[in-house]
């Protein structure tokens, strides 16, 4: 159990277009998502929280116009990035956390985001 | 907030050696501690937890300690094999209702055959 799935896994899109990642939790029910950036041989960066039915908590530096959070059920988060350019090219990972266990995370495969 | 210091940031053994990754932590509330193997391309699996009113935990070749008191954790791979070959991360969780992970840098572990 305990099955998170993202996608797309990768995509490769134009500059100025936006790009919507899901994040499922497949066979539990995810009160919070977690939504992290990753560059190549770096650890995880949180860029925002997102709870089922409320507005997401953006961490410091990250824009929440342009990283546009919804987590409309308790088995699905998406993250839209608007008008991306190519400095938003990265490793997009999501995080789902169990309504019975609060404290373990997640995650899901990752979504590999080009931006030309 | 919490700080998660994890060593070393890379690390070779010959197979069927042990090996050993260390992280510390600043928090004093932080009760929850996970490592996540990172395969290339993939994203984090979980492979161990700790909580804090347990010392050690063991599941086959992997185990985890943590010395609440010196607050630092480490997790000890035995009988490595090639496939363990992965970047490594620490974590630690104060606790927080909105239960955030704060993570170390990694480690990439190589297994030579």
């Amino acid at each position: 159990g305990a099955v998170v799935s993202q996608h797309p896994s990768w995509v490769i899109c134009k500059s100025g277009t936006s790009v919507k990642i899901e994040c499922r939790s497949l066979d539990f029910q995810a009160t919070t998502m977690f939504w992290y950036r990753q560059f190549p041989k770096q650890s995880l960066m949180l860029m925002a929280t997102s709870n089922e039915g409320s507005k997401a908590t953006y961490e410091q530096g990250v824009e929440k116009d342009k990283f546009l959070i919804n987590h409309a059920s308790l088995t699905l988060s998406t993250l839209t990035v608007t008008s991306a350019h190519p400095e938003d090219s990265s490793f997009y990972i999501c995080s789902a956390r169990r309504a019975s266990l609060e404290d373990t995370q997640y995650f899901g495969p990752g979504t590999r985001l080009t931006v030309l | 907030g919490e700080n998660v210091e994890q060593h070393p940031s890379t690390l070779s053994v010959q197979e069927g050696d042990s090996a050993v990754i260390k992280c510390t932590y600043s928090d004093s509330a932080s009760n929850y501690f996970p490592w996540y193997k990172q395969e290339l391309g993939k994203g984090p699996q979980l492979i161990i937890d700790i909580r804090s009113n347990v010392g050690e935990k063991k599941d086959q070749r992997i185990a985890v300690t943590l010395n609440k008191t010196a607050k630092h954790f480490s997790l000890h791979i035995t009988e490595t094999q090639p496939e363990d070959s992965a970047v490594y991360f620490c974590a630690a969780n104060r606790g927080s209702t909105l239960g955030r992970l704060y993570f170390g840098r990694g480690t990439q572990l190589t297994v030579w055959p």
